[in-house]
C-alpha cells in the first residue's frame, strides 16, 4: 500500500522559514517523480514543486522561485521542501504527492501557517 | 498561465448523472492528452479519479467518466450516490514545466 506521511508544519513569522519531509512507503521511491501541493485555506490546489526520480529536474511555480528549495533523498525514502523567506500568503495545508502531472498519491498534508 | 475554469457548484439526485466541466485553452487542454480529475472528501486528501483525459486508476468505480472535446474536458459522474459528493477538481498539463488547476467544482447530492 502506498503510504506518504508528510511533517515539519507549523507555525513560522514572514521571513522564516520551515522545512517540510515527506517519508513514502509502499512504492520504489526512486522510480518516479513526486511532487508539492498546497491548498491554502478554502482554496484550490496548487502545485508548487516538482522533482525528478534522481534529483536531476526540479520545477517550481513563479512564486517560490528563488525562496522554496525542492530535494529528496532516495536511499530514505524521503522528499523535502525547504521554504524560506516565508510570506502571509504560503500559508496552505502542503501536501507530497508521487509523480509531476497524474498527482497519482497523495499524503494527508502538513499545514504551514505564516503570521506575526 | 490562467487556471482552468469550473463551474462553482454542481448537483443531482440518488441515482442521476451528473456532468462537470473543466474549460482550457490551446496551450493546456486542448494541446495535451493530460488531464486529470481528482475528488476531495471534507478535511481529506486529494484522490485521483481520472488521468489522461478518460483512464480511471485501480479501485476507482467505472460510474466515473471523462471525457474531452477541443479545450474542454468534462467528468461524468453516473449512478449518483451520496459519498461522491466531494469537490472535485481537474488538471491539465500546459507545456514545460506548467500544470494548472481548476478552481474546483462542489458536488452536491440531492
Amino acid at each position: 500500500e502506498v503510504q506518504l506521511v508528510e511533517s515539519g508544519g507549523g507555525l513560522a513569522q514572514p521571513g522564516g522559514s520551515l522545512r517540510l519531509s515527506c517519508a513514502a512507503s509502499g512504492f520504489t521511491f526512486s522510480d518516479y517523480w513526486m511532487s508539492w501541493v498546497r491548498q491554502a485555506p478554502g482554496k484550490g490546489l496548487e502545485r508548487v514543486a516538482s522533482i525528478k526520480e534522481d534529483g536531476s529536474e526540479k520545477y517550481y511555480v513563479d512564486s517560490v522561485k528563488g525562496r522554496f528549495t525542492i530535494s529528496r533523498d532516495n536511499a530514505k525514502n524521503s522528499l523535502y521542501l525547504q521554504m524560506n523567506s516565508l510570506r502571509a500568503e504560503d500559508t496552505a495545508l502542503y501536501y507530497c504527492a508521487r509523480n509531476r502531472v497524474s498527482l497519482a498519491y497523495w499524503g494527508q498534508g502538513t499545514l504551514v501557517t505564516v503570521s506575526s | 498561465q490562467s487556471a482552468l475554469t469550473q463551474p462553482p457548484s454542481a448537483s443531482g439526485s440518488p441515482g442521476q448523472s451528473v456532468t462537470i466541466s473543466c474549460a482550457g485553452t490551446s496551450s493546456d487542454i486542448g494541446a495535451y492528452n493530460y488531464v486529470s480529475w481528482f475528488q476531495q472528501h471534507p478535511g481529506k486528501a486529494p484522490k485521483l479519479m481520472i488521468y489522461e483525459v478518460n483512464k480511471r486508476p485501480s479501485g476507482v468505480p467505472d460510474r466515473f467518466s471523462g471525457s474531452k472535446s477541443g479545450d474542454t474536458a468534462s467528468l461524468t459522474v453516473s449512478g449518483l450516490q451520496a459519498e461522491d459528493e466531494a469537490d472535485y477538481y481537474c488538471n491539465s498539463y500546459a507545456g514545460g514545466t506548467n500544470l494548472v488547476f481548476g478552481a474546483g467544482t462542489k458536488l452536491t447530492v440531492l
